[in-house]
């Protein structure tokens, strides 16, 4: 399975977008990615997932490259419930997942 | 409410002392999982069950036991707990497989002294 590298923190100003980069360059074909977070000693909450395409929801955009070697997540307007652990994760579609260390975002007032 | 619930919340035991955390989700979901979680190591699999009577071990399985005899129940079992096993457990449940949204409990803290 292909390893993510993530920062280990960033910070966002309150409002402002939290885009969080995420580097898969041994992605193969088939894998998906994932992002997850958790707000402290919570349960893990899912964001999004994606293939190929960029995908958006209610809670998040996920924007991948084109040769799928890099993925950002995007919050668009962070506040400071978003200040959590984000994972993002790459696996074959229905393999198990494997949570690494993630990036502590912290959201400044 | 969807929701997946673990009780107890929170645990002190000594060592030896058998203990059973529960774990039911309310969603009829197939997939469930148990993770541990401990500082410097992240989220780790401990086991998984894709339906009834289906379980799997997963990255860390040594030292505990599962059982699915019901869709919505998938309990953790510590035979004989051990210092080495205190930790924050999370089940988890999705629709099918791990490749699904999987929906997390709130967590039970463990302390076995």
């Amino acid at each position: 399975d292909a390893k993510t590298t993530q920062p280990t923190s960033m910070d966002c100003a309150e409002g402002r977008a939290a885009n969080l980069p995420c580097n898969h360059s041994t992605i193969s074909g088939n894998e998906y990615v994932y992002w997850y977070r958790q707000i402290h000693s919570q349960g893990p909450q899912y964001i999004i997932h994606g293939l190929k395409n960029n995908e958006t929801n209610e809670m998040a955009s996920l924007i991948i490259t084109e040769d799928r070697k890099s993925s950002t997540l995007i919050l668009p307007h962070a506040t400071l419930r978003d200040t959590a652990v984000y994972y993002c994760i790459v696996r074959p579609y229905l393999r198990q997942l494997t949570f690494g260390s993630g990036t502590q975002l912290t959201v400044l007032p | 409410e969807a929701q997946v619930t673990q009780n107890p919340r929170y645990l002190i035991t000594v060592t030896g002392k058998k203990l059973t955390v529960t774990c039911s989700q309310n969603m009829n979901h197939e997939y469930m999982s148990w993770y541990r979680q401990d500082p410097g190591l992240g989220l780790r699999q401990i086991y998984y069950s894709m339906n009834v009577e289906v379980t799997d071990k997963g990255d860390v399985p040594e030292g505990y036991k599962v059982s699915r005899k019901e869709k919505r129940n998938f309990p953790l079992i510590l035979e004989s707990p051990s210092p080495n096993q205190t930790s924050l457990y999370f089940c988890a449940s999705s629709l099918q497989g791990a490749g699904e949204t999987q929906y997390f409990g709130p967590g039970t803290r463990l302390l076995v002294l």
